[in-house]
């Protein structure tokens, strides 16, 4: 099956730092990735849409120059959070959507990356 | 901005019995995804219900959507302990990968 994954799986950090995640397809290629947060027992949300070779779409409310996304190629996504804060303490999950048409409803997600800002 | 609702937001049960979800959601959608999450750990896709499909299994899970109603159901029969886990439905309305996800519900499976 496909499969995603993200690096580092957990990252403590001091407030004020940058941390960055990386999320990659090991087995397919996606055009399309996707980041979500998601707070203790809380839902996901969906913080932007990341395009390969394209400047990422991101959700109301959600500030693009503090989460910055690159998509550098069909495989890796990247997200940034710069000047890290308490607050942005959560887990973050990223999925991806093959390239292949034939299955373009289904994306898989990665396992996630806990931060914690102290 | 999250539009699913699910119910109930707990749900606990012994082994063997049967487990039923509820989702509902308020925007047309092109189809609704359903999927399981254990602690702290990624999702796992279960299952995927196009619009114009009203039921369909895979395996142990029934999943029904009701259009008109605007809402999907995830029934999980003969559960088993490891399928303690939370429960997520996703809908993707504009058929672009996003997905609004539901606050979810958490199921224990009591051994």
């Amino acid at each position: 099956g496909a499969v995603v994954s993200q690096h580092p799986s957990r990252v403590i950090c001091k407030s004020g730092t940058s941390v960055k995640i990386e999320c990659r397809s090991l087995d397919f290629q996606a055009t399309t990735m996707f980041w979500y947060r998601q707070f203790p027992k809380k839902s996901l949300m969906l913080m932007a849409t990341s395009n390969e070779g394209s400047k990422a779409t991101y959700e109301q409310g959600v500030e693009k120059d503090k989460f910055l996304i690159n998509h550098a190629s069909l495989t890796l996504s990247t997200l940034t959070v710069t000047s890290a804060h308490p607050e942005d303490s959560s887990f973050y999950i990223c999925s991806a959507r093959p390239l292949d048409g034939g299955h373009q409803e289904t994306q898989y997600f990665g396992p996630g990356t806990r931060l914690l800002v102290l | 901005s999250q539009q699913g609702e699910e119910d109930p937001q707990a749900l606990s049960i012994q082994e063997g019995e049967n487990a039923t979800m509820n989702c509902s959601y308020k925007t047309s959608i092109n189809n609704l995804q359903w999927y399981r999450q254990n602690s702290g750990r990624g999702l796992v896709h279960l299952i995927l219900i196009r619009s114009n499909e009203r039921e369909k299994h895979s395996g142990r899970l029934r999943v029904t959507l009701d259009t008109s109603k605007k809402s999907s159901s995830l029934l999980i029969t003969a559960s088993r302990a490891a399928d303690t886990a939370s429960y997520f439905c996703a809908t993707d309305s504009s058929n672009t990968g996003k997905l609004i996800f539901g606050q979810g519900t958490t199921l224990q499976v009591k051994p």
